[in-house]
């Protein structure tokens, strides 16, 4: 049974990066799309992008596109999304989540990384 | 971009109860595109329906989903307690590929 398991709680300043991670465990990796999402505080959820390990190339949804970076390393069953330029709005729940078939859902998703904006 | 709209935006009722909320989506889309997750407090959301209707791996079969076009269902035939949380649509895209949400509904106790 896959597992996704997350980097920990991250505080930033205003105007710096942060790259979270997020390894896979118990399964295949490489062949399905991991996604990233986040959900700010007391609101719904949003789509940041995703990449296919074994592809390689990432997309994103257009509202973070040139902020946000994702890259997956193979031999270590890992996923990272970086977020430049922090604001405060930024602050949220960050998810990786993994889908097994194109649009068929989300089934598998991390345990969440809490990113802090504070100066 | 298509826009998801769930409705009602909070649900009040008691356990036994039918449970059915709406999304609607601004364009006609794909059922085979159209997914359900809940989503309990401090929790990551957790997979129901996909392709609109098919139930995930080990949800109850009182969890249903159905539609087609522009509007979407997911019904809960009979309330347990813990049921209560909070209900998402979400829409794929797959030219570009983009993941779209509704913007959540509240399933309270009454």
């Amino acid at each position: 049974q896959v597992k996704l398991v997350q980097s920990g709680a991250e505080v930033k300043k205003p105007g710096s990066s942060v790259k979270i991670s997020c390894k896979a465990s118990g399964g295949t990796f490489s062949t399905y799309t991991i996604g990233w999402l986040r959900q700010a505080p007391g609101q719904g959820l949003e789509w940041m992008g995703g990449i296919i390990p074994i592809v390689g190339a990432a997309n994103f949804a257009q509202k973070f596109r040139g902020r946000v970076t994702i890259t997956a390393d193979k031999s270590t069953s890992t996923a990272y999304m970086e977020l430049s330029s922090l604001r405060s709005q930024d602050a949220a729940i960050y998810y990786c989540a993994r889908d097994v078939g194109l649009g068929e859902g989300f089934d598998m998703w991390g345990q969440g990384t809490m990113v802090t904006v504070s100066s | 971009e298509i826009v998801l709209t769930q409705s009602p935006v909070t649900l009040s009722l008691s356990p036994g109860e039918r449970a059915t909320l709406s999304c609607r989506a601004s364009q006609t889309v794909s059922s085979s595109q159209l997914v359900w997750y809940q989503q309990k407090p401090g929790k990551a959301p957790r997979l129901l329906i996909y392709r609109a209707s098919i139930r995930a791996t080990g949800i109850p079969d009182r969890f249903s989903g159905g539609g087609s076009g522009t509007d979407f269902t997911l019904t809960i035939s009979r309330l347990e307690p813990e049921d209560f949380a909070v209900y998402y649509c979400q829409h794929y895209g797959s030219s570009p590929p983009m993941y779209t949400f509704g913007q959540g509904a509240t399933l309270e106790i009454k």
